[in-house]
């Protein structure tokens, strides 16, 4: 069964510190596919990244950044110099070919508060 | 291009009565999900539906079904609601065709309270 872990249930931080949320995933497959997503307040989730899990290059775009490490099953969110715009529910997803490719298996989420 | 759309936006409804969610997906989207979100059990996968055909099925009782009509849109229906059936229903839509390429993308939801 696929499992997805995201241990911080809540994170605060002032502007502009940096901040990582941890995301440890479980999978029997050995092609599958990682994403993260942003719920804000108004409840739709925002989709940030997906990444295969056979591409292990670290992404960065803008502020955000992803580390995939598939020796330790993680994928961590960064995002630097956070803003109060960033507050929001941030949410791991994994997805594979025993579940289905567009059936995706979500962690709790973490809620990141980011305060002026 | 318009996102996905899900109506209506909220809905108190009663124990023991039924209720139909509808979803638009994203045009040219051929895949649309249901996904129920509580604070207790957080996101959970209900179904997928692709060519008006249910192709993954969550584990959730028989209360809960849906369809998918020809032009994609998509509806929800639980029946004999209980209280835990509160919850924000959101529906995701993805081309549903390359699994390379396959992202969904949410709506807003349509949060449901079971009073």
């Amino acid at each position: 069964a696929q499992k997805v872990t995201q241990a911080q249930t809540e994170i605060s931080v002032v502007e502009k510190e940096d901040v990582t949320l941890d995301c440890v995933y479980e999978t029997r497959d050995t092609t599958y596919y990682l994403f993260w997503y942003k719920q804000p307040p108004s409840g739709e989730l925002v989709f940030l990244i997906r990444r295969n899990s056979f591409d292990e290059q670290n992404e960065i775009s803008g502020r955000y950044s992803w580390n995939f490490q598939k020796s330790t099953s993680s994928f961590n969110f960064t995002i630097t110099a956070s803003q109060v715009v960033d507050s929001a529910v941030y949410f791991c997803a994994l997805s594979g070919p025993r579940s289905g490719y567009s059936t995706l298996t979500f962690g709790k989420g973490t809620m990141l508060l980011v305060s002026p | 291009k318009a996102g996905v759309t899900q109506t209506p936006r909220y809905l108190i409804k009663t124990r023991g009565q039924q209720v139909t969610l509808s979803c638009s997906p994203i045009s040219g989207h051929r895949s649309v999900s249901w996904y129920q979100q509580t604070p207790g059990q957080g996101l959970q996968f209900l179904f997928e539906y692709f060519s008006e055909t249910q192709r993954n099925k969550g584990n959730f009782p028989g209360r809960f079904s849906g369809r998918q009509f020809s032009n994609s849109r998509s509806e929800m229906n639980v029946s004999t609601l209980e209280l835990g059936d509160s919850a924000l229903y959101l529906c995701a839509s993805s081309p549903g065709v390359d699994p390379a390429n396959e992202k969904l993308f949410f709506g807003s939801g349509t949060q449901l309270s079971v009073l």
